[in-house]
């Protein structure tokens, strides 16, 4: 089942911060977070495991709460370069059949202005 | 190591046709992708290689898909008798072999497919 992204969109002003949340209702293994500029691939930026493990990456950082089944990404002061849509990919426990295969959020569009 | 590679990067094709893509995959990653992502959606998967093996394949992979890893390298992915609803970017991501979680996949640009 695919996860759950919010919000859909935001706009931000340069320097500004923003969260974005990703929920599952299944047990997850991990979450992995891409962000994806027009027209390009999706950029890997961070891998969060269950146990609540907090991975930062730059001005971007994400927690992982295992007993939401909820994964938010954080991202402090950004910059331009940030503009992009965001995907969080969840992985369910091994041995379930899944071969590690991601499932992927409809995704949250980020958008930083001047 | 450029990363993942696919080729061709756009495919248009008509109705009926069959296509086929090919993806090189980081040298050394073991696992390989396929993704299909339409607009404004997220990746969806479609099928996973471990070395030649295709451990997994999507149950909404219509049987006109067909995928293959012959030596463990690069991957083909083919679609027969398209139809208009295939048109999507279909995307090839691979990663290393890793103990415990899956690494990060490494996505190549993709091919975009317009079927007329």
């Amino acid at each position: 089942q695919q996860p759950v992204q919010s919000p859909q969109a935001v706009i931000l002003r340069e320097g500004e911060d923003a969260v974005i949340n990703c929920s599952s209702s299944k047990a997850l293994y991990s979450v992995h977070w891409y962000r994806q500029k027009h027209g390009e691939a999706p950029v890997f930026l961070m891998i969060l495991l269950k146990g609540g493990e907090q991975k930062g990456h730059e001005k971007i950082s994400a927690s992982f709460n295992e007993k939401k089944q909820q994964s938010s990404l954080y991202l402090t002061a950004s910059q331009l370069s940030y503009s992009g849509t965001y995907f969080c990919g969840t992985e369910l426990p091994p041995f379930t059949g899944t071969a590690s295969k991601l499932t992927f959020g409809t995704g949250t569009r980020l958008q930083v202005t001047l | 190591d450029t990363g993942v590679s696919q080729d061709p990067r756009h495919k248009i094709t008509k109705r009926g046709q069959n296509v086929t893509f090919r993806c090189d995959p980081i040298s050394e990653h073991n696992r390989l992708y396929w993704y299909r992502q339409t607009l404004g959606q997220g990746p969806e998967f479609l099928t996973y290689f471990q070395n030649e093996a295709q451990l997994e394949k999507s149950r909404l992979l219509s049987d006109r898909f067909s995928a293959e890893r012959p030596k463990g390298s690069f991957s083909t992915l083919e679609i027969q008798r398209t139809e208009q609803g295939d048109s999507a970017m279909y995307l090839c991501a691979s990663s290393p072999r890793a103990k415990g979680p899956r690494g990060e996949q490494f996505f190549g640009p993709g091919t975009r497919l317009t079927v007329l």
